[in-house]
């Protein structure tokens, strides 16, 4: 039982350049997340889904897109990447019954 | 946007109790509060949630106010393990979490 697993651990992009973060959960959990998380400062929910083939928006959507494809996959998608995305992005996932969310160990993007 | 505010710091001794304050004065009826803690290079963990009543686990202890418009997080006997920046956060939907700043905690051997 891996828990919340992120691919991939750490990525150096170029402005303008795109890419996908993986996120795998195990749990068979309904609810998805992905945060940002900028230095000292507290995590920003950037899109969430409650189900297979359902999304939302979270607090700092702007410049992101996600995918749930899959129930034990959430994609995050940055089709332009600029500086300003120069974060750690932790993905989440939770049961729908409980309020507990088990958080992955988060990839840090650093875009010049 | 239910808030919460928090220290942005706090220091405790080895051993000794800890008590990490959190006001959240717009708190709603439906509102749980949660609260999680994150160390160092690593994801946030989930340590305690509530809604009225006081809970206690294995981890730790959370007290709520009468009138909820603040609550405490109690670390009994605080280790080097526990240091880190505890967060508390309010559910609105039970999906958008809102973080803050959080208070990071130092604990002096």
């Amino acid at each position: 039982n891996a828990g919340v697993t992120q691919t991939p651990k750490f990525r150096v992009l170029k402005t303008g350049q795109s890419m996908t973060l993986l996120c795998a959960q195990d749990m068979n959990h309904e609810y998805m997340y992905w945060y940002r998380q900028d230095p000292g400062m507290g995590l920003r929910l950037i899109h969430y889904s409650v189900g297979e083939g359902t999304t939302a928006k979270g607090e700092v959507p702007d410049g992101y897109n996600v995918s749930r494809l899959k129930k034990q996959n959430f994609l995050l998608g940055l089709e332009s990447a600029a500086p300003s995305q120069t974060s750690v992005y932790f993905c989440a996932s939770r049961d729908s019954l409980r309020a507990t969310q088990y958080f992955g160990p988060g990839t840090r993007l650093l875009v010049l | 946007d239910a808030k919460t505010t928090q220290p942005n710091s706090m220091e405790s001794n080895e051993e000794e109790p800890v008590h990490l304050p959190c006001n959240h004065s717009t708190i709603s009826g439906t509102d749980y509060i949660h609260w999680y803690r994150q160390l160092p290079s690593q994801g946030p963990e989930y340590v305690i949630h509530g809604l009225t009543s006081n809970v206690n686990n294995r981890m730790a202890s959370l007290a709520i106010a009468e009138d909820r418009k603040s609550s405490t997080l109690i670390l009994h006997r605080a280790t080097l393990r526990d240091a880190a920046v505890y967060y508390c956060i309010l559910s609105l939907t039970g999906n958008q979490f809102y973080f803050g700043t959080g208070t990071s905690l130092t604990v002096i051997p």
